[in-house]
């Protein structure tokens, strides 16, 4: 039962290949985001869905493109990747998009671009 | 402009002693401050969070933070620490207006046995 679940947990690619990364919440919750953390551990909101409406995207190269099919699920698919690509991006869940509802994380994939 | 300072990068505590782990804002209004935690190769674990009342919330693994209005501050505290603290922890900020958190840059807690 597993709250917020990501595959997959690491992926390891060659510069110039597309690679996609699900994510998968069973909270019932409205709103999914995606964060990139880099080497430095610092975290950085990518994107955010309510109820599959795209809220927030942030300064993102348009390569990393998201998908939300349902409430439930939230892609993000990355072109033609890069060295700087490499880094661990979170997926997580809130019930709403209120300032007090609590961001729920994945478990994280580490993507690793050779 | 909002923003979160975690002032250390590194907090060094002996097993069995109080620790504290820092976290101060700067924000025009209300904010609603949370606490997260984030094991070696572990997403990121919610501890604690205020909204409003108590200045001092209770959270998961024996953590508590004290809202500190007039200084701007929510310090994370525990009376005794255990090795199994260690961690990386991020203190993070959001507005009724904005669906975006704001995150500190993290402290790394050590404990030592």
């Amino acid at each position: 039962d597993t709250a917020v679940s990501q595959t997959p947990k690491y992926l390891v690619t060659q510069m110039g290949n597309d690679k996609s990364i699900k994510c998968e919440q069973n909270l019932g919750h409205d709103t999914m985001y995606w964060y990139k953390q880099d080497s430095k551990k610092f975290l950085k909101i990518m994107f955010s869905y309510n109820n599959k409406e795209l809220i927030i995207n942030e300064t993102v190269p348009n390569r990393f493109s998201p998908k939300s099919p349902d409430k439930a699920h939230l892609n993000l698919h990355i072109n033609s990747l890069e060295l700087g690509d490499s880094a661990v991006y979170f997926c997580a869940s809130s019930q709403g998009g209120r300032g007090t509802d609590t961001q729920y994380f994945g478990p994280g994939t580490r993507l690793t671009v050779l | 402009a909002q923003s979160v300072a975690q002032p250390e990068d590194q907090v060094n505590v002996a097993e069995g002693n109080p620790l504290t782990v820092k976290c101060t804002y700067s924000v025009s209004g209300n904010p609603y401050l949370f606490w997260y935690v984030q094991y070696p190769n572990r997403g990121l674990q919610f501890l604690l969070k205020y909204i409003t009342g108590d200045n001092l919330v209770k959270g998961s693994y024996g953590f508590e933070a004290e809202f500190n209005k007039s200084q701007t501050s929510f310090h994370l505290k525990k009376p005794s620490a255990l090795v199994s603290d260690s961690a990386l922890y991020f203190c993070a900020l959001r507005m009724d207006s904005n669906y975006q958190l704001i995150w500190g840059a993290g402290t790394k807690l050590i404990i030592k046995p």
